[in-house]
């Protein structure tokens, strides 16, 4: 079957490093999603990996390994606006997306 | 960049009545639209994809006849919730996919939060 597994929450000091990791199984692979949501909105883009690799993006940064069905959301320089759920998403064979549980993140002063 | 609205973006209603949820992407034409549902402290659940002109398709477990999907242009979706009860209750996202972008990035609305008493 298709799986996401991504922790369920973690804790941050603000200015600090976090990484959310996020392991996948589909039928085909399109390309791995992630994305941020705040409580009681709709999810924002991220970061969108198809190739092995890290793709930096300002503070964020996402990574992915094919062979290992496991890619990364690293955050640095936390700020207390980086408080949300981080979602992992994978696309498979058929463009669908298969979203993991997603992963609260809360940052403490 | 590609902007989705969805309109209400709240709506209470009674148990029994329809309810139903405007999807439009505002600067770029999407031949797919999806619908989401979300439970409190849930993942996203598809609930089917729309294509522009053709059926929707449902995911399993999603009841075609009690939630009506209509794609009639590359700029507009509705999601029509009938004879609503209170378990119908949730966060009703919809994203869109431009047309004929190699990227397979899906746009999402800002949500419509549904309360049927």
């Amino acid at each position: 079957g298709q799986n996401i597994d991504q922790p369920t929450e973690m804790t941050a000091t603000e200015g600090a490093i976090v990484q959310i990791n996020c392991t996948y199984q589909t039928s085909g692979f399109n390309g791995l999603f992630w994305y941020q949501q705040h409580a009681g909105e709709a999810p924002t883009f991220l970061s969108y990996n198809v190739l092995d690799g890290l793709e930096e993006k300002g503070r964020f940064s996402s990574f992915l390994s094919r062979s290992k069905g496991y890619s990364y959301l690293l955050l640095k320089e936390l700020q207390m606006k980086d408080s949300a759920s981080y979602l992992c998403a994978a696309m498979d064979s058929n463009y669908q997306l298969i979203w993991g549980a997603g992963t609260k993140l809360i940052i403490k002063p | 960049g590609a902007v989705v609205s969805q309109h209400p973006s709240r709506v209470i209603c009674k148990s029994g009545t329809s309810v139903k949820i405007e999807c439009r992407s505002l600067d770029f034409q999407a031949t797919t639209m999806f619908w989401y549902r979300q439970f409190p402290k849930q993942s996203l659940m598809l609930m089917a994809t729309s294509n522009e002109g053709s059926k929707a398709t449902y995911e399993q477990g999603v009841e075609k006849d009690k939630f009506l999907i209509n794609h009639a242009s590359l700029t507009l979706s509705t999601l029509t919730v009938t004879s609503a009860h209170p378990e119908d209750s949730s966060f009703y996202i919809c994203s869109a996919r431009e047309r004929d972008k190699d990227y397979n990035e899906q746009f999402f609305g800002p949500g419509t939060r549904l309360t049927v008493l």
